[in-house]
């Protein structure tokens, strides 16, 4: 069964530092998501893209963090400088269609830890 | 967006029947209602969903009454793997609103 990737797993970063997470949606997925989820809570959507577009990414503190998906495949998540706060868990997800009723797949995520 | 409410918690035994209720007064004629399942350091997995009515498949089933201002998710017969978080979520397809999780359910099975 086709999964989405994420890398890696897990990250430790000090504060100030900058952190990178990829991801790589199921084959043929246009719509790509990154979520950001901190214990205890349920996950938030950061931002959305449609291909190579930025469908929402209100959430997004864009002082800090960045999204990128270049050629509509994979897609990277930056943070830059990491702050204290920035700890939790980044979740990718896919879905054929446009719409986030349609079903997402998630992959395992990228547990971030900032010291 | 309807706003869904559910308890934050409940605790089962194995081999019992567990059934999670969602209130969603505010659903909208175009609204379906979406359940998602959690364990702990995974993505969520969605594990069904529906408009009206009775919705089954393997994992669980979804009841929805004729108003749809709340529904069921039913898991039949649960074992020590069913405990995760259960997010419900409200919301049409193909729209432009997101999923907004809130703390979902968290059951327990026990032993």
């Amino acid at each position: 069964e086709a999964e989405v990737a994420q890398s890696p797993r897990y990250k430790i970063t000090e504060k100030s530092q900058a952190v990178a997470f990829w991801c790589d949606p199921i084959s043929g997925h246009a719509t790509l998501y990154w979520y950001r989820q901190i214990l205890g809570q349920g996950p938030e959507l950061l931002v959305q893209f449609q291909d190579e577009s930025v469908v929402d990414d209100s959430q997004l503190p864009k002082d800090r963090f960045s999204a990128e998906r270049l050629k509509g495949v994979d897609s990277t998540l930056k943070i830059q400088p990491a702050e204290l706060g920035d700890s939790a868990m980044y979740l990718c997800a896919s879905s054929l269609l446009l719409g986030s009723f349609y079903e997402q797949y998630f992959g395992p995520g990228t547990r971030l830890t900032v010291t | 967006l309807a706003k869904t409410t559910q308890p934050i918690s409940m605790d089962s035994y194995e081999g019992q029947e567990v059934n999670i209720t969602c209130s969603h007064n505010n659903i909208a004629t175009n609204d379906y209602i979406t359940w998602y399942q959690q364990f702990p350091s995974q993505g969520p997995r969605f594990i069904i969903q529906g408009y009206k009515t009775k919705v089954t498949n393997e994992v669980a089933s979804l009841f929805i009454p004729a108003d749809r201002k709340s529904s069921t998710l039913s898991l039949p017969r649960v074992s020590l793997s069913d405990t995760a978080v259960y997010y419900c979520l409200v919301g049409p397809r193909g729209g432009t609103d997101k999923l907004i999780f809130g703390t979902g359910t968290r059951l327990q099975v026990f032993p």
